[in-house]
C-alpha cells in the first residue's frame, strides 16, 4: 500500500464544473504540498500547507491532520487546468513522498 | 529572481557513458533535492543536499549514483555507466530552508539508448 493515495487517478470534466481532488496518506507529516504537473512535464508548487485551507485564485485546498485527508478543489474549471495533480507529504522534513497523481482533462 | 535551472534539458547516452545533470537552485536557496519519475511512474525522491553536505540520500540507488552540492556552483547528479532503466526524468528542487516549500526546476530527460 503506498503511504500517499490519491483519488481519482483520472478525472474529466467539462469547462465550468466545481472539481475536487482527494489525498490520504498514512505517515506522520509535517506538511502537504499539493503540485501541477503540466503536460510539457513542468512541475508547480500550488500550495503548502500543514493546517486549515489556503486559496489561490480558483484554487482551494484544505487538510485534516487528524484524518491524515487533504483536498485540493478547482472552481469554474477551465481547459487549461488540465495537468496532472499531485500530492506530496513532508516525511521527517527532509524529502517528499508523492501520491501517483490525478489526471484532470477540462473539455470546452 | 530566476527560478530553479536544470541542464541539459535533454540529454542521450548510450549504454555504459556517464550522465552529469546540473540543478543550480533559486538564489538564496541552499538545500537542494533530487528526485526521479520513471516513465509512467510517480515522483521518487533520491537526495537531499545542503551546501556540501549530503543530509539524506536513502532514496539512490547504492551503485553508479552519486551527487554532490559544492561550495561554489551547482549542484550535480552523476550516473556512471548507465543502463536503459535509468532512462527516466529528473527534477531538482529548491528551498531557503529545511522543510519550506520546495521550488522545482524544468527536469532533464534522460534517454538511454
Amino acid at each position: 500500500k503506498n503511504e500517499v493515495e490519491q483519488s481519482p487517478q483520472n478525472l474529466t470534466a467539462q469547462e465550468g464544473e466545481f472539481i475536487t481532488i482527494n489525498c490520504s496518506y498514512s505517515v506522520g507529516i509535517s506538511a502537504l504540498h499539493w503540485l501541477q504537473q503540466h503536460p510539457g512535464g513542468g512541475i508547480v508548487s500550488l500550495f503548502m500547507l500543514s493546517s486549515g485551507k489556503k486559496k489561490h485564485g480558483r484554487l482551494i485546498a484544505t487538510i485534516n491532520i487528524q484524518e491524515k485527508h487533504s483536498s485540493l478543489h478547482i472552481t469554474a474549471s477551465h481547459p487549461r487546468d488540465s495537468a496532472v495533480y499531485i500530492c506530496a507529504v513532508f516525511y521527517n522534513t527532509d524529502k517528499l513522498i508523492f501520491g501517483t497523481g490525478t489526471r484532470l482533462q477540462v473539455f470546452p | 529572481n530566476a527560478g530553479v535551472m536544470q541542464n541539459p534539458r535533454h540529454l542521450v547516452r548510450r549504454r555504459g557513458q556517464e550522465a552529469r545533470l546540473r540543478c543550480s537552485p533559486m538564489k538564496g536557496h541552499s538545500h537542494v533535492y533530487w528526485y526521479r519519475q520513471l516513465p509512467e511512474e510517480g515522483l521518487k525522491f533520491m537526495v537531499y543536499l545542503q551546501k556540501e553536505n549530503i543530509i539524506d540520500e536513502s532514496g539512490m540507488p547504492k551503485e553508479r549514483f552519486s551527487a554532490e552540492f559544492p561550495k561554489e556552483g551547482p549542484s550535480i547528479l552523476r550516473i556512471q555507466q548507465v543502463v536503459r532503466g535509468d532512462s527516466a526524468a529528473y527534477f531538482c528542487a529548491s528551498s531557503p530552508q529545511r522543510g519550506d516549500t520546495q521550488y522545482f526546476g524544468p527536469g532533464t530527460r534522460l534517454t538511454v539508448l
